[in-house]
């Protein structure tokens, strides 16, 4: 069974520039996840969709991040315009089920964002 | 701040045990998890334990749940140069937000 895969694996732009990450979960996983961890900290959830829906979003800074799984499979995560605090690790997971507790999340390689 | 909280290094010599600690906040936490990173990898889950156990033990690994002082642990037995690597400790909020720990990062040594 492949894992879930996540492109690019490193990118480095300036600020106010414009990125956008690609995840694409294991197949047949409803509920797919966008974490942020930051150096020498634990993932922080970003954004969780079950299908193609928003579940939870409270954690997104709104003004410059956005997320899409327009046909309930692979997911974009994008940043418009980034910031020097926007360097990070930037983890896609999902699970098989509904997100409830107990499942197993399955997390990707990662993307490494630096913004100069 | 975190409401996860982990020591952030650990060293261990190579066949010794290793023990890792954890305490968290949310007093309704009803899994609690570990994961492991390696260099350039993604979090791979290594075990889990439900609120309603004290302790779970799997091949090397032992973890131990006091939910009186909410502390978690995770025993690693004979630990190996492979078992370097940072491991996370989180709880699961509501039905299904994790929220993790900054990492202890484990160290082997020969």
């Amino acid at each position: 069974e492949a894992g879930v895969a996540q492109s690019p694996r490193y990118k480095i732009i300036e600020k106010r520039q414009s990125v956008a990450f690609w995840c694409n979960p294991i197949s047949g996983h409803a509920t797919l996840y966008w974490y942020q961890q930051i150096l020498g900290q634990g993932p922080k959830l970003l954004i969780q969709f079950q299908n193609n829906g928003v579940v939870d979003d409270s954690q997104l800074p709104k003004d410059r991040f956005s997320a899409e799984r327009l046909k309930g499979v692979d997911s974009t995560l994008k940043i418009q315009p980034a910031k020097l605090e926007d360097s990070a690790v930037y983890l896609c997971a999902s699970s098989s089920t509904s997100g409830t507790q107990g499942d197993t999340q399955y997390f990707g390689p990662g993307t490494r964002l630096t913004v100069l | 701040g975190e409401d996860v909280e982990q020591s952030l290094f650990l060293s261990v010599r190579e066949g010794d045990s290793s023990v890792i600690n954890c305490t968290y906040t949310d007093s309704s936490s009803t899994y609690l998890y570990w994961y492991k990173q390696e260099p350039g990898a993604g979090l791979q889950l290594l075990t889990y334990i439900f609120s309603n156990m004290d302790m779970k033990q799997d091949q090397r690994l032992t973890v131990l749940l006091n939910k009186k002082d909410k502390h978690l642990s995770l025993r690693i037995a004979d630990t190996q140069t492979g078992d370097s690597a940072i491991y996370f400790c989180a709880e699961s909020i509501y039905d299904y937000k994790l929220s993790f720990g900054a990492g202890t990062t484990v160290t082997v040594r020969a």
